[in-house]
């Protein structure tokens, strides 16, 4: 079993969804969640990064954590043709680690 | 503006070739990765770096080498010892430590290898 799991997708949505974007985990011990988005042929950027459980919002974006039950979801509010990418979740069990687990990554297309 | 800067973006390889890939960073970070993407899986960690002249071997380091002469740089050399090279390789930085920060990840672009 993978430590994290995440659906490759591709999810493809109408300009104006609400995407749900999940990740599964079984390493009780993450603590600190982020959320990367990646363009075809770039590097990855953060877009969230939640410590613990709870909910965090930045604009467009909501990202929560349910420690309790091991997953973690992205939310995308009035999704736009530009927010089609790839994204990928990440954790980790401790600050100052290097070591971090990645989802494969779930394909977004948001049609225009 | 800061950030990470990874040359060559595309590079062709022949077998038996070792090739270098450069990254190089403004960012003022303590720490630098360097990753394996494929498609399908998740992203693989080769080697990481806390400080300059030390470093430690990821999941993934055979076939690969690498060095920390310059905080701000960590370049990656893959050898002709790495069967399977042709992949999607990403440098990341980041601040070493405890407190808000010390988790985030920053990347460079990519550099793409093709063995031919």
């Amino acid at each position: 079993q993978k430590e994290v799991e995440q659906d490759p997708g591709p999810l493809s949505v109408p300009e104006g969804a609400i995407v749900s974007l999940n990740c599964t985990y079984s390493n009780s011990a993450f603590q600190y969640f982020m959320w990367y988005r990646q363009y075809s042929r770039k590097g990855p950027e953060l877009l969230m990064y939640t410590y613990s459980s709870g909910n965090k919002e930045d604009g467009r974006f909501t990202a929560q954590v349910d420690k309790s039950s091991k997953y973690i979801s992205l939310f995308i509010r009035d999704s736009q043709p530009s927010d089609s990418a790839t994204y990928l979740c990440a954790m980790s069990a401790a600050s100052g680690t290097y070591k971090y687990i990645f989802g494969t990554g779930t394909r977004l297309k948001v049609l225009a | 503006d800061g950030g990470i800067t990874q040359s060559p973006k595309y590079l062709f390889r022949k077998e038996g070739q070792n090739v270098t890939l450069s990254c190089e960073q403004n960012l003022n970070h303590d720490a630098m990765y360097w990753y394996r993407q494929d498609p399908g899986q998740g992203l693989r960690l080769i080697y990481y770096s806390q400080i300059v002249n030390d470093f430690q071997k990821g999941d993934i380091a055979e076939g690969y080498s690498v060095s920390r002469e310059k905080k701000e740089s960590f370049p990656l050399t893959v050898t002709s010892a790495q069967k399977n090279p042709t992949a999607f390789y990403l440098c990341a930085s980041s601040i070493w430590g405890a407190g808000t920060g010390a988790n985030v990840l920053t990347f460079g672009a990519g550099s793409r290898l093709t063995v031919l």
